[in-house]
Parts: C-alpha cells; sequence; structure tokens
C-alpha cells in the first residue's frame, strides 16, 4: 500500500533553535518527493522538491535529506523564526502524472518566543 | 500574476444543494487539480486535468464533477452537498519542468475554500 508518514504530527521548539522533521514512505515506484509548508488558513506553499538521485536540497533555512534506499527523508529548520510556524506536508510522486501524489498528515510545528 | 484564485473562500449549504467551487489561474499552466483537506488527514486529490477538455477522476471523486473549457478555468461542481463533504478545498495548477533528466511537477496551491454542510 502506498503510504507517506510523518513524525512527530507535532513539535513545539524556542526561536532561534533547530529541529529535524521525519518523513517515511512506501510509494513505489518513486518519482520525486517534495515538502511543503502550510500556513494556518493558506495553501499549501513548496519548500524543495528532489528526485531519487538527490540526496540533499537547500531552500534558505530548509535542508531536505533524501534516503531513497531506506526510503525516508527529513526535513531539517535551522535557527527558527517565528514564520516558521506552520505544516510541513511531505509528498511523494509515484510516476510524473498529477493523479500520484501521494500526501502525508503533516507535522504542526509551533516557534515560541 | 494573482496565481491560483479560488472563491468563494467560504460557504454553507444545506444538504442536498448544489454549488461551484471556482478556481482560476493565470500562469498558463497545463495542469489543475483539487483537493479536500480533512483535519487529521492529508490532501485527498478529487478530479485533475492535464489539459483544456481532459480531466480524470483521482483518489476521491464521487459527488464531484469538474469540466476544464479552457486553460484558465477548473471549476469543481458538487451535484447534491452532504455532510461528508465539510472539508477545505484546494486548487492547484501546476507545470512540468525538467531537472537532471526528469521531470518534476511545480505545484501553486490556491488559498481555499472552505465548506461547511449542514
Amino acid at each position: 500500500k502506498n503510504q507517506v508518514e510523518q513524525s512527530p504530527q507535532s513539535l513545539i521548539i524556542l526561536e532561534g533553535k533547530n529541529c529535524t522533521l521525519q518523513c517515511n514512505y512506501t510509494v513505489s515506484p518513486f518519482s520525486n518527493l517534495r515538502w511543503y509548508k502550510q500556513d494556518t488558513g493558506r495553501g499549501p506553499v513548496s519548500l524543495t522538491i528532489m528526485t531519487f538521485s538527490e540526496n540533499t536540497k537547500s531552500n534558505g533555512r530548509y535542508t531536505a535529506t533524501l534516503d531513497a534506499d531506506t526510503k525516508q527523508s527529513s526535513l531539517h529548520i535551522t535557527a527558527s523564526q517565528l514564520s516558521d510556524s506552520a505544516s510541513y506536508i511531505c509528498v511523494v510522486d509515484r510516476g510524473s502524472t498529477l493523479g500520484r501524489l501521494y500526501f502525508g498528515r503533516g507535522t504542526q510545528l509551533t516557534v515560541w518566543p | 500574476n494573482a496565481g491560483v484564485t479560488q472563491t468563494p473562500k467560504f460557504q454553507v449549504l444545506k444538504t442536498g444543494q448544489s454549488m461551484t467551487l471556482q478556481c482560476a489561474q493565470d500562469m498558463n499552466h497545463e495542469y489543475m487539480s483539487w483537493y479536500r483537506q480533512d483535519p487529521g488527514m492529508g490532501l485527498r486529490l478529487i478530479h485533475y486535468s492535464v489539459g483544456a477538455g481532459i480531466t480524470d477522476q483521482g483518489e476521491v471523486p464521487n459527488g464531484y464533477n469538474v469540466s476544464r473549457s479552457t486553460t484558465e478555468d477548473f471549476p469543481l461542481r458538487l451535484l447534491s452537498a452532504a455532510p461528508s463533504q465539510t472539508s477545505v478545498y484546494f486548487c492547484a495548477s501546476s507545470y512540468s519542468q525538467v531537472d537532471g533528466g526528469r521531470a518534476k511537477n511545480i505545484q501553486y496551491f490556491g488559498a481555499g475554500t472552505r465548506l461547511s454542510v449542514l
């Protein structure tokens, strides 16, 4: 069964600290893995997209890693800011068509001052 | 560019009523999709389109219809609303980009429509 599991479900950190979010997937065949950020009341926004041959990809203070062998990905946030408070969603592409995107349930991150 | 515009932002319906959720994009993207997001669940694909005149079903299509007469617009119709359709609906448009010899589908989401069916 094609699934995307994220952990933890929620996380609270203090401003300025780092954190790492996890994503495990069983989607096969695998094409791309992406991380989205979704602010409360808004639509998801893409942070990174990685193909199976990419091990790491950065977007400012966000760094995503991918291990296609173990089917695991992580999103590392450095020097967190209050504006990082959001839900972070892991999405796996099975093939390159629109009908084959599998969304995780998201990790709700709260950054406290 | 306005990006992806969804209307209305909020809607309350009674069971059995019909309505259309509007979605428009001004980026000339070929691909458009409709998702629903329910508490504690990932986004689920309802219908999608790979171009004008072409639509296909996603994971949860029952109770919804779509059409794609133009590149810009992709309306979602609820035929006879049910309480189970209470959700937040997101429209997305996307284009395909080749990166390192592999295709990536770059998505842009609208702000969503919050629908309650009583």
